[in-house]
Parts: structure tokens; sequence; C-alpha cells
């Protein structure tokens, strides 16, 4: 069964700092991956995504993320946090075919000190 | 926005009531879902639908129905309603031939007291 692990419950990162929050996955076959971020109260929304090719993917707001099969991970990046990143972050992995029913990680909450 | 409402976005209800959650979309999805968020938890698959009419179990669907009668709305129902149920939902949907993920409606929180 697939599975998703988020190993930091909270983090806080400075105002400029570079940040980078963790996700390793468990699936037996390729995956497809995906980062949401949630502001308070507020729905998910779809930072990246993983399907096939290149393994650095790109995605809004400065984010990036790193897809590395021999570690079964996942990595969000930012070279350099905003206030207004402050949020939730959670991790999901999927199948690789048209019907996604994706599994989430506990997520991991970004604390961002002046 | 993808065009995906819920309705209510708040609700209390007294244990052992019946409580219905709606979904509705505009985009024509096939796929529709209802996830329950709870801290230390993440989100968890309660129900999904890929299809009128086609409905199936997630990992935590004790206590929960659902109904879809036509494309644009998937309904949750509580049966009756308890304590334990108190959370936030929401709803997704996704399209077969697409690799977008999910686009999430924003959430209903329900309070069971």
């Amino acid at each position: 069964a697939q599975s998703v692990t988020q190993p930091d419950i909270h983090i806080t990162v400075s105002e400029g700092a570079s940040l980078e929050l963790r996700c390793n996955y468990s699936y037996g076959a390729t995956p497809y991956l995906f980062w949401y971020v949630q502001s308070p109260g507020q729905g998910l929304q779809l930072l990246l995504k993983y399907f096939s090719g290149d393994t650095l993917v790109q995605g809004i707001k400065g984010f990036e993320a790193e897809f590395k099969r021999s570690q079964s991970s996942f990595n969000l990046r930012k070279p350099s946090v905003h206030w207004s990143d402050a949020a939730e972050y959670f991790c999901a992995v999927g199948a690789n075919t048209g019907f996604q029913k994706l599994v989430f990680g506990t997520g991991t909450r970004l604390l961002v000190s002046p | 926005d993808a065009g995906i409402t819920q309705s209510p976005r708040h609700k209390v209800t007294e244990t052992g009531t019946p409580v219905t959650l709606r979904c509705h979309q505009t985009e024509n999805h096939r796929y529709m879902y209802w996830y329950r968020q709870d801290p230390g938890h993440g989100l968890r698959l309660i129900h999904y639908s890929y299809g009128v009419k086609d409905t199936d179990k997630g990992e935590v669907s004790d206590g929960y129905s659902v109904s879809r009668s036509k494309t644009e709305d998937f309904l949750l129902t509580l049966e009756s309603a308890t304590s334990s149920q108190t959370s936030v939902y929401f709803c997704a949907i996704s399209d077969p031939g697409t690799t977008g993920g999910y686009t999430f409606g924003s959430g209903t929180r329900l309070t069971v007291v």
C-alpha cells in the first residue's frame, strides 16, 4: 500500500533563509508526486507535481522539488523564504494512471520568524 | 477558482442527528473525493466516486455514506453524527487523462456537540 511520511511536524525558518521540507514515500511503481500548501482556514493549493522526466520540478511561488527514486524522496525547497510562506505543506503520492486516489502525508507546518 | 464549491462552510450539529455535506463542481470532472482533515492525521480518504452512481469506500468510511446522482454533485452523509466526526471535510475533483492532481474545495468545518 502506498504511504507518505513527512517527518517534521513543525519547522521554523527565518525570513530570507532557505527552506527544505522532507517527504518520503512508499509506492510499488512509478509514482505521481505532489506538494500542496494550505493557508489557515483555506483549502489546499497545488504547488507542484512530478510525473516523469526531469527529476527537478519547478512550481509556483518560487518552490521546487527533487524526485530521488533511490531515496524514495520528494523534498520541497525554496532558496529564500518570505513571511507569506507560513502555512502547512502536504506531500501526496498517487498512481500513474488516470484515476488518482492520492495518499497524503500528515503535513509540515512552516513558521517564518522575522 | 476551479469551480468547486462546498456547502455549508460551517456547521454545528448535535450528536445523533443526520448531516449532509454537499460538493458541487462546474468542471465536468469524472472523479470526486471526500477527505477529512484532522491534526496529526493529515487528509484521509472517506469515499470517492468514479462516475455517476459509482462510488467506493476509502480508508475511514465507517459512519459515512455518499451519493452521486449527477456528475456535478457529490453528497456526504453522516447518518448519525458522533463527536469523533468533528473535523474539516474537503471535497476534491480530478479527471482521467489529466496530470493535474486534485482541485480542492474550500472545506466544511463540522462540529458535533
